[in-house]
């Protein structure tokens, strides 16, 4: 089972309102990745991090922020919540495998459902 | 349109059956991984072929990768209610410098 935490598992917010997921590994590992999923959709990349203090944009433009301040720790902010917010946001991470760009398993939180009124 | 692309979006079978969800991508990729997703949870890693194997197996979970035409399957033999999820399939593509999710099969499966 992978050790790979996000809280909390549920949030009902109103507009307006900044709120921060939290995501935390416990596996050592470098890369780290925030998705957004709507009910039964695809996977979009919205942030990901190589390491500390490193932090790119995803494919899907996003209102929301990343931190890498430790390894262990990859928080993501919203400033000011709108109902567009509304998604399951997942956090994951990787260890590089071999040389190169190649990617090896990402290990998946247990996601965060936001609902923004 | 996206790297990874899946069908059937929807199978439903019974209990002791197989199941066949197929994956095709469009670019070359170092590695495909599939991944299951229960109902609003998180998704977990079942197996990665790298692109120079073509055949991999996991307990009930075989796995084939054809390059030529850029396209993967993933089969489960004698299926369980247990089963039901959704599927996704996963590329790694140098050209992308990410890991690339299809859209997923939602797998039904009747005791």
């Amino acid at each position: 089972e992978a050790d790979i935490y996000q809280t909390p598992r549920y949030l009902v917010i109103g507009t307006g309102k900044k709120i921060t997921l939290e995501c935390s590994q416990t596996m050592g590992h470098d890369k780290m990745y925030w998705y957004q999923q709507d009910p039964g959709m695809e996977l979009h990349l919205i942030h990901y991090s190589y390491g500390v203090n490193s932090t790119e944009k995803g494919d899907l433009s996003s209102e929301s922020t990343v931190s890498r301040i430790r390894t262990e720790h990859f928080p993501l902010t919203l400033e000011s919540a709108r109902p567009s917010h509304t998604s399951q946001y997942l956090c994951a991470s990787s260890e590089r495998v071999g040389r190169g760009a190649s990617f090896g398993t990402q290990y998946f939180g247990p996601g965060t459902r936001l609902t923004v009124l | 349109s996206q790297q990874g692309e899946e069908d059937p979006q929807a199978l439903s079978i019974q209990e002791g059956e197989n199941a066949t969800m197929n994956c095709s991508y469009k670019t070359s990729i170092n590695n495909l991984q599939w991944y299951r997703q229960n109902s609003g949870r998180g998704l977990v890693h079942l197996i990665l072929i790298r692109s120079n194997e073509r055949e991999k197996h996991s307990g009930r979970l075989r796995v084939t990768l054809d390059t030529s035409k850029k396209s993967s399957s993933l089969l489960i033999t004698a299926s369980r209610a247990a089963d039901t999820a959704s599927y996704f399939c996963a590329t790694d593509s140098a050209s992308y410098g990410k890991l690339t999710f299809g859209q997923g099969t939602i797998l039904t499966v009747h005791p």
